[in-house]
């Protein structure tokens, strides 16, 4: 079974403090993917990266980094949490696709509240 | 612009009753179509995809590309079946990285 963990389940920041979110894979797989769950617009792509130290901006990357060192870990870091990035941080990996589109394997999700 | 919308926010139903959710996806080529689901307290998990034509808990979806559509299809719905389902598109030849557009989501909440 795939295993995706993301280094916590909640976590309450104060606005302004760096954040720290990670996320661990063990299938080796080559692409992972940060995401942010919100109501009412499902998930949102902030990064992704395809390998070691590569990494591709997604849709909402405004006032997020990433880092990946190692291939079966990808952190999330905020730079300055704002109150706006209270949300639902969701990790996913996946098999590199090679032409047809392989399932994303998600992790239980990081509730951020920045206050 | 490759966009997934999806309707509606919350469809609720009685046990038994048939069930569509609905999905209209907007992309150019020829993408790959997913749904994926999120029981209370668990993880985001794939339900199906269109390529496998499959039928997963009693689930199927058909890929309607005159009417860009993507509706996920159940005859009899169970109380387990209540979660958040979402939409997906993936591009086809992304270049290998298999992005997902996820649309908004639809809540399906079954009564006894």
């Amino acid at each position: 079974d795939v295993k995706v963990t993301q280094s916590s389940r909640y976590l309450v920041k104060r606005t302004g403090e760096k954040v720290f979110l990670e996320c661990v894979q063990d299938m080796d797989h080559e692409n992972m993917f940060w995401y942010r769950q919100d109501p009412g617009l499902g998930l949102r792509l902030i990064y992704f990266s395809y390998d070691v130290k590569m990494k591709e901006k997604g849709d909402i990357p405004e006032g997020y980094s990433v880092s990946r060192e190692k291939k079966e870990r990808f952190s999330l870091i905020l730079e300055s949490a704002s109150t706006n990035q209270t949300s639902m941080y969701l990790c996913a990996s996946s098999s590199l696709a090679g032409g047809s589109s392989y399932e994303q394997y998600f992790g239980p999700g990081t509730r951020l509240t920045v206050t | 612009a490759q966009r997934v919308t999806q309707p509606e926010k919350l469809l609720s139903v009685f046990k038994g009753a048939p069930v569509e959710l609905k999905c209209n996806y907007s992309y150019s080529g020829s993408p790959e179509l997913f749904w994926y689901v999120q029981y209370s307290r668990q993880r985001l998990q794939l339900l199906l995809r269109h390529i496998s034509r499959e039928s997963i808990k009693g689930f199927t979806a058909d890929l309607n590309k005159g009417e860009t559509s993507f509706h996920l299809k159940k005859p009899f719905a169970q109380e387990e079946d209540s979660a958040m389902y979402y939409c997906a598109l993936s591009p086809r030849f992304s270049g290998g990285y298999n992005k997902l557009i996820f649309g908004a989501g639809t809540r399906l909440a079954v009564h006894p």
